[in-house]
């Protein structure tokens, strides 16, 4: 596609509950990064890849967090034992090269994240 | 800790009016600075980016750089009613030259 692909965009599940969160960059794309926002709130940075690569995954909030990447394309963003304050919207970028000045980060539409 | 500062808002101008909205960085070594509009319930989408001291104009929207100061600022002319929206300032480059360090954005409301 053209864009940034995540899905699902919505997803309810009940508290302690694993949830899997997808996202497909923009094709040519190398690195791809995962964004969390409470609502009202702004952006908090949870990791990033550059090829299948996370050098840092110091911003991942808790070791329930895990976030992989297969063939330098999809990632997936998984959370275990889900709690209530994992509520949010997670949101998926991707740019041309990572570290590279002047190349912008374009966003997914985000998955939507519901505990009960 | 790379700091990337907004006033919050709401940040209300009359329809027709220039908005200005204005991002301070911590990071001197910092090279690339973008704006962002974000809808609610939206996600992000890139306005402009802009690397050198100076303006950079795109149709309604210049985005004004001023690394001695360590300032950004963006501003709309004509704003319209679809122009409210969070604006936010991200800045990569210096030390954390991987990833954006963003401001928590501004929001505006452009009043008919």
């Amino acid at each position: 596609g053209a864009g940034v692909s995540q899905s699902p965009s919505n997803k309810v599940t009940e508290k302690g509950k694993d949830v899997e969160l997808r996202c497909d960059p923009i094709s040519g794309h190398t690195a791809l990064y995962w964004y969390r926002q409470s609502l009202g709130q702004g952006l908090e940075f949870l990791i990033y890849f550059q090829g299948n690569s996370a050098p840092d995954k110091s911003g991942l909030p808790s070791d329930r967090f895990s976030a992989e990447r297969t063939g330098g394309s999809v990632s997936t963003l998984t959370i275990q034992r889900t709690q209530q304050e994992d509520s949010a919207v997670y949101l998926c970028a991707s740019s041309l090269a990572l570290g590279a000045s002047n190349q912008p980060q374009h966003f997914g539409d985000g998955t939507r994240l519901s505990i009960l | 800790q790379k700091e990337v500062e907004q006033n919050s808002g709401p940040l209300s101008v009359p329809e027709g009016a220039i908005a200005s909205l204005n991002c301070t960085y911590s990071d001197r070594g910092s090279q690339s600075f973008f704006w962002y509009r974000q809808y609610s319930g939206k996600s992000p989408e890139l306005i402009m980016f802009i690397y050198s001291n100076g303006d950079k104009e795109d149709g309604r929207f210049t985005a004004q750089l001023n690394k001695a100061s360590q300032y950004v600022s963006l501003l709309i002319r004509d704003s319209q009613p679809s122009d409210s929206a969070t604006y936010l300032c991200a800045v990569q480059g210096g030390d954390s030259n991987y990833q954006l360090i963003w401001g928590a954005g501004t929001k505006l409301i452009i009043k008919p």
